[in-house]
């Protein structure tokens, strides 16, 4: 079974200061990865997902996150938080074909402080 | 913009009884998921649903789970006799097909009391 490891579960930045959050996964196989987050009372909106191809992924808000094959990681980056970036952001692994559902990492809060 | 859409937003019932989580996915969509996120923990998958039939569950989906798409829209999850440690955000989640983006939404708080 696959699984994934957050390993900053509170980060705290000042705006404009720049973000990388960690992303391990274990699984054998070929996977597709995501990266979700939740802002405070809301639902989990995708912020980005790699599937093949160029493993440097852009998403919305200005997300990015690169996928080191060698390494089983799929960081999460952003040259320059704001505010408004405070939430929850999760890590989310699937086996890629078939119908295997997502696994979630455990979650990094992050706060910025303006 | 199309939406997954839950009801009812928060839950309370007493602890032995039985819930119907509500949730009618994204039209178009085939794929249909639960999951659910105890206070201060990860977000775990209960089940997944496919051609009217469950693809995939996990463990914590035990015999008091069910699932049920009764209709052309609607997607429920039944809890038959609900304990205190079932209390959690249920998030329903659909996508179109079985390696394409889950669109979830926004919660259930299902407190049980």
């Amino acid at each position: 079974a696959q699984s994934v490891s957050q390993h900053n579960h509170h980060v705290i930045l000042s705006e404009a200061a720049s973000l990388e959050l960690g992303c391990n996964y274990s699984y054998g196989g070929t996977v597709n990865l995501f990266w979700y987050v939740q802002y405070p009372g809301q639902h989990l909106q995708l912020l980005l997902k790699y599937f093949s191809g160029d493993p440097l992924v852009k998403g919305i808000k200005g997300f990015e996150a690169e996928f080191i094959k060698s390494k089983f990681s799929f960081n999460l980056r952003k040259p320059s938080v704001q505010w408004s970036d405070t939430a929850e952001y999760f890590c989310a692994v699937k086996p890629s074909g078939g119908r295997r559902a997502l696994t979630f990492g455990s979650g990094t809060r992050l706060q910025v402080q303006p | 913009e199309p939406e997954v859409t839950q009801t009812p937003s928060h839950q309370v019932t007493q602890m032995g009884q039985e819930v119907i989580l509500r949730c009618v996915p994204i039209s178009n969509h085939l794929y249909f998921y639960w999951y659910r996120q105890i206070l201060g923990q990860k977000v775990e998958f209960l089940v997944s649903f496919y051609n009217n039939e469950i693809s995939e569950k996990s463990e914590i989906f035990d015999d008091q789970f069910s699932v049920e798409r009764p209709d052309g829209s609607n997607f429920t999850l039944k809890i038959r006799s609900t304990k205190l440690e079932d209390s959690a955000m249920y998030f329903c989640a659909s996508s179109d097909g079985p390696n394409t983006e889950a669109f979830f939404g926004q919660g259930t708080r299902l407190t049980v009391v």
